[in-house]
């Protein structure tokens, strides 16, 4: 079946501009987590979803970040007024369940670069 | 809160060798999880192997297998019969019981040499 999927693939952005990225989890996955890549800080893990919901928020590196999940499948992750320091790649993964025990199956990931 | 650790930044073997790759961690959990991803320069980051913590059996998967030290905290992936295909940045990760996102080490750059 298909898998994770995000868009765009490259994003190139203005220092000051929103820009918005998304993320298709596998269909039926009631999980959906959000991470950061970057050559300074490695992996980093932002937000996670069960269902609509995001219980805990503390990861998101500012309050210029934001994520919401509708309808229980698509995620957009938005970061407002963009800083060179937000140029990463952002993946997505999805699991059936959340828990520790779950498997998460990542998306290609958005390649960000802020000019 | 969880730390994982990888010391190795890059490693190169020749093809049909075999080689191993480092991770420890440190974790407060009783319950946690274990995985090695692999990421390819296509940037999809493929699980290549877990392991639950309670299980005292190392994971295999055909030619990847772990070694598994609980009370030392360390978590070893080795590859056997390393294939050209296998050349990618490897991650060790950790989870808790809870539903808290993966903490990765920093990576492994593998490089298979023909």
């Amino acid at each position: 079946g298909a898998g994770v999927s995000q868009s765009p693939s490259n994003k190139v952005t203005e220092k000051g501009k929103d820009v918005e990225l998304r993320c298709d989890p596998i269909s039926g996955h009631t999980a959906l987590y959000w991470y950061r890549q970057s050559l300074g800080q490695g992996l980093e893990f932002l937000i996670y979803f069960q269902g609509n919901s995001a219980p805990d928020k503390s990861g998101l590196p500012s309050d210029r970040f934001s994520a919401e999940r509708t309808g229980g499948s698509v995620s957009t992750l938005t970061i407002q007024r963009t800083q060179q320091e937000d140029s990463a790649v952002y993946l997505c993964a999805s699991s059936p369940l959340s828990g520790g025990q779950e498997t998460q199956y990542f998306g290609p990931g958005t390649r960000l670069l802020v000019l | 809160a969880q730390t994982v650790t990888q010391s190795q930044p890059e490693m190169s073997v020749q093809e049909a060798e075999t080689v191993t790759l480092s991770c420890t961690y440190d974790t407060s959990e009783n319950n946690y999880y274990l995985f090695w991803y692999k990421q390819p320069p296509s940037r999809q980051m493929i699980l290549v192997i877990r392991q639950e913590a309670y299980k005292q059996q190392n994971a295999t998967e055909n030619r990847f297998s772990v070694n598994f030290q609980k009370a030392a905290k360390s978590f070893s992936l080795k590859i056997s019969d390393s294939q050209l295909g296998d050349t990618a940045m490897y991650f060790c990760a950790s989870t808790g019981g809870g539903a808290d996102g993966l903490t990765f080490g920093k990576g492994t750059h593998l490089i298979i040499q023909p």
